[in-house]
């Protein structure tokens, strides 16, 4: 069955180092992925969108890899501070172009 | 510019009873999906639409109906509410299908089935 595997553990990293999130993928095979940013009682927001022919892209303070031979996506924050404290979400494009499915997502606290 | 914009944004029904969640967007998007969100299991598709008049099963349909008469309004109904059906709804709207383009969210609606 496709399943989207995040870490379900929160992560606690120090302000000022770099986040990285992983995403895992089983039995997909997306052209696209991307991530969102939830905040506590707040709908999802859009940040960053990576094709499969893309290996990275940056935003910012923020990077994105994309690897379909290990089907995983790395998300980066560098330089973290605690208003990135938040739940990050990836996304896969699946059914051919009719739907978007999302992983359950990894909180992350970034600690003054 | 309101973006997506659902209503309520609380309920609380009794086992039985029938609702419509409301979802509005004003950015012209012809994609609309609703989508429900558990402790622990992600955001899972309920039901979308690719345009007017059309609407389509998503991951978890049972127990819900959509319309879509006119392209900036969907709108979710559950006709006899369950506890199971407690959880938050998500209604978002893309401009391209699926994860070509971003999807925008509303703030959701908080509905506790007693």
């Amino acid at each position: 069955s496709q399943k989207i595997e995040q870490n379900s553990e929160a992560l606690n990293i120090q302000e000022g180092k770099t986040a990285t999130l992983t995403c895992n993928y089983t039995n997909y095979s997306p052209a696209y992925l991307q991530w969102y940013r939830q905040d506590p009682g707040r709908g999802p927001v859009f940040l960053l969108l990576i094709r499969e022919n893309e290996k990275e892209k940056r935003k910012e303070r923020l990077k994105v890899t994309f690897d379909t031979t290990l089907k995983q996506s790395l998300f980066h924050i560098t330089a973290s501070q605690p208003a990135d404290s938040a739940t990050y979400l990836c996304a896969l494009l699946s059914g051919g172009y009719q739907k978007v499915t999302f992983g359950t997502g990894t909180k992350l606290q970034v600690i003054p | 510019n309101a973006g997506v914009t659902q209503t309520p944004k609380f309920r609380v029904l009794k086992t039985g009873q029938s609702m419509t969640l409301l979802c509005a967007q004003d950015m012209n998007h012809e994609y609309m999906y609703w989508y429900r969100q558990d402790p622990g299991m992600g955001l899972r598709l309920i039901h979308y639409s690719v345009g007017e008049g059309t609407t389509a099963k998503g991951e978890v349909p049972d127990g819900y109906n959509v319309s879509r008469l006119k392209k900036q309004n969907f709108l979710l109904g559950l006709e006899s509410a369950a506890p199971s059906q407690t959880s938050v709804y998500f209604c978002a709207s893309s401009y391209l299908l699926g994860a070509v383009t971003e999807a925008f969210f509303g703030q959701g609606t908080r509905l506790t089935v007693v």
